[in-house]
């Protein structure tokens, strides 16, 4: 059974600033979603990365996949209110191309 | 454009009681997956399909059933509901690397 943990898993912060959150595993994987998910909602995609020591940029948010692609980060810039959710990382497993989530890193981000 | 549509959205049930979950996507993708949500367990594969006529168990299908008779459509019944069942059930639909979730059911079994 692969381990998959997210890290931290609540973080309360001042809008302004920054942040990073961790998707680490003991397998390697093809590929790496993150998501985010706010009260009430389904998840939404927000990048896929394939490439070990891809960088990927949405905005002020800031996305790595680990070299030996067992890991990840995200890190956001300047935090504001509408940041506030729940941030899941899903490796791609299988042949079947399903992913399996993490539990999530819950992030508030205060005015 | 839809998306990935789940009814109802929420629901009390009795032990005992059956009842079925309807998700519905207009994208035209292939693949569908139930998860089910619950705290501090985070989002577990209930079943899913990689076409129409197709189903394959997930993580954890142990009281539920699935059909995929139209490609659009994917269904996930519960015959005997158990209060282990209560929980926030999210739909998803994918074509290739991303996958587009809907709203999710809140389902109570009491």
């Amino acid at each position: 059974t692969q381990l998959l943990e997210q890290s931290p898993q609540f973080l309360s912060i001042q809008e302004g600033e920054n942040l990073t959150v961790y998707c680490n595993s003991s397998s390697v994987f093809s590929s790496l979603q993150w998501y985010r998910q706010e009260p009430g909602e389904g998840p939404v995609l927000l990048v896929t990365v394939v490439t070990g020591g891809e960088v990927k940029k949405l905005k002020r948010l800031t996305f790595q996949f680990g070299d030996a692609r067992k890991d990840s980060s995200l890190h956001i810039t300047a935090a504001q209110p509408g940041d506030t959710g729940l941030y899941l990382c899903a490796p791609e497993r299988g042949s079947q191309g399903n992913l399996i989530f993490g539990k999530g890193t819950k992030l508030s981000v205060k005015p | 454009n839809a998306g990935v549509t789940q009814t109802p959205k929420f629901r009390v049930l009795k032990t005992g009681q059956s009842m079925t979950l309807l998700c519905a996507q207009d994208m035209n993708h292939e693949y569908m997956y139930w998860y089910r949500q619950d705290p501090g367990m985070g989002l577990r594969l209930i079943h899913y399909s990689v076409g129409e006529g197709t189903t394959a168990k997930g993580e954890v299908p142990d009281g539920y059933n699935v059909s995929r008779l139209k490609k659009q459509n994917f269904l996930l019944g519960l015959e005997s509901a158990a209060p282990s069942q209560t929980s926030v059930y999210f739909c998803a639909s994918s074509l290739n690397y991303g996958y587009t979730f809907g709203s999710g059911t809140r389902l109570t079994v009491v």
